[in-house]
């Protein structure tokens, strides 16, 4: 089975913290996600990687950068926490030449109270 | 842009069954995708269906694609506590290359 982990399930920091999210996968995949999941919002995706070293912005990467230094390891980093960046995180990885349509595995998520 | 709706809430009775609704404005629409979330976890994929076909069934999951109205449905048969969770519709087309989200159903199950 793939298995995607994160590293912490809830996470609470203050304003203008630098924040770090990791994702780490046993797959051997090539390409990661980072969304955010926010209610009545779905998932929205913030960034990915379909390389080592390798990013791509996705819909809503503002206020966030990334870092793939190995292949099974994203992470993603919040330079200064606010408050509008409280919200449920979800790391995904997938297999396959097409980083977009391949089916995507998940991450448990996590929480992000930013007070 | 393109987008993917669902609605937001469903509830049902134990043993009945359930059809949860997505709708998708992407005409190039290739891939089609059914993510289930249980409470405090990430996504798992439950099915897809490529929009060459029509009808897709696995135990008690019956995925329906009407490609002429980019309508996607998901009926689980004989629905169980178990199957309460919030169920993404996805889709990925060939001209976005983006793979696309709904919202989400919120799907209760009362006894």
């Amino acid at each position: 089975d793939v298995k995607v982990t994160q590293s912490s399930r809830y996470l609470v920091k203050r304003t203008g913290e630098k924040v770090f999210l990791e994702c780490v996968q046993d797959m051997d995949h090539e390409n990661m996600f980072w969304y955010r999941q926010d209610p009545g919002l779905g998932l929205r995706l913030i960034y990915f990687s379909y390389d080592v070293k390798m990013k791509e912005k996705g819909d809503i990467p503002e206020g966030y950068s990334v870092s793939r230094e190995k292949k099974e390891r994203f992470s993603l980093i919040l330079e200064s926490a606010s408050t509008n960046q409280t919200s449920m995180y979800l790391c995904a990885s997938s297999s396959g030449p097409s980083h977009r349509k391949d089916t995507q595995y998940f991450g448990p998520g996590t929480r992000l109270t930013v007070l | 842009g393109e987008d993917v709706e669902q609605s937001l809430f469903l509830s049902v009775r134990e043993g009945d069954s359930s059809v949860i609704n997505c709708t998708y404005t992407d005409s190039s629409s290739t891939y089609l995708y059914w993510y289930k979330q249980e409470p405090g976890a990430g996504l798992q994929l439950l099915t897809y269906i490529f929009s060459n076909m029509d009808m897709k069934q696995d135990q008690r999951l019956t995925v329906l694609l009407n490609k002429k109205d980019k309508h996607l449905s998901l009926r689980i048969a004989d629905t169980q506590t178990g199957d309460s969770a919030i169920y993404f519709c996805a889709e990925w087309g060939a001209n976005t290359d983006k793979l696309i989200f709904g919202t989400g159903t919120r799907l209760q199950v009362f006894p």
